[in-house]
């Protein structure tokens, strides 16, 4: 039982890059998270889904696209990143809306952006 | 949104009981306390959920007074490897699932 995994655990863009983050859970939770954090403070959340199929703006949403086609897996998508996206990106889960205080949270990836 | 309210830092010796207290005058009737724990370069880890009075677990107690407008956390006899940040969080009902994150506590633990 892995838990929440992210891929990369690191990248390095160059500004108007694209890329993909992947999250993947194997805990079979229905609800998924992606928060990113910037030195010194909290998580700030970008964008969520509640179910395959199905996701909904956070705080911090604009500048990132979101899908979730597998009830495992929750994609984060940056189309054309800027400095300011520079952060650590950490994606978590919960299982269910009753739940959905209880996150599990993955390792994190570290994205700078020059 | 029911803001969080804790103090920036905090420091201790191994084997002491920290309490950290964290102010949420907003709270809705609806919202529960969710205390989380972060080390350095690592996400964040469920420690403890309530609504009111007190919970327990084995890692932390929670005592949350009637009127909810505030809540502490009490780690019992700390170590070193307690040293990490501690967020308060109240449940966004209004939100749906989103919680909100504060820059939390820093807990300093020394031998």
């Amino acid at each position: 039982n892995a838990g929440v995994t992210q891929t990369p655990k690191f990248r390095v863009l160059k500004t108007g890059q694209s890329m993909t983050l992947l999250c993947a859970q194997d805990m079979n939770h229905e609800y998924m998270y992606w928060y990113r954090q910037d030195p010194g403070m909290g998580l700030r959340l970008i964008h969520y889904s509640v179910g395959e199929g199905t996701t909904a703006k956070g705080e911090v949403p604009d500048g990132y696209n979101v899908s979730r086609l597998k009830k495992q897996n929750f994609l984060l998508g940056l189309e054309s990143a800027a400095p300011s996206q520079t952060s650590v990106y950490f994606c978590a889960s919960s299982r269910n809306y009753l739940d959905r205080y209880e996150q599990y949270f993955g390792p994190g990836t570290r994205l700078t952006v020059t | 949104l029911a803001k969080t309210t804790q103090p920036i830092s905090m420091d201790s010796y191994e084997g002491q009981e920290v309490n950290i207290t964290c102010s949420h005058n907003n709270i809705a009737t609806n919202d529960y306390i969710t205390w989380y724990q972060q080390f350095p370069s690592q996400g964040p880890r469920f420690i403890i959920q309530g609504y009111k009075t007190k919970v327990t677990n084995e890692v932390a107690s929670l005592f949350i007074p009637a009127d909810r407008k505030s809540s502490t956390l009490s780690l019992p006899r700390v170590s070193l490897s307690d040293t990490a940040v501690y967020y308060c969080l109240v449940g966004d009902s209004q939100a749906g699932t989103a919680l909100i994150f504060g820059k939390g506590t820093t807990l300093s633990v020394s031998s």
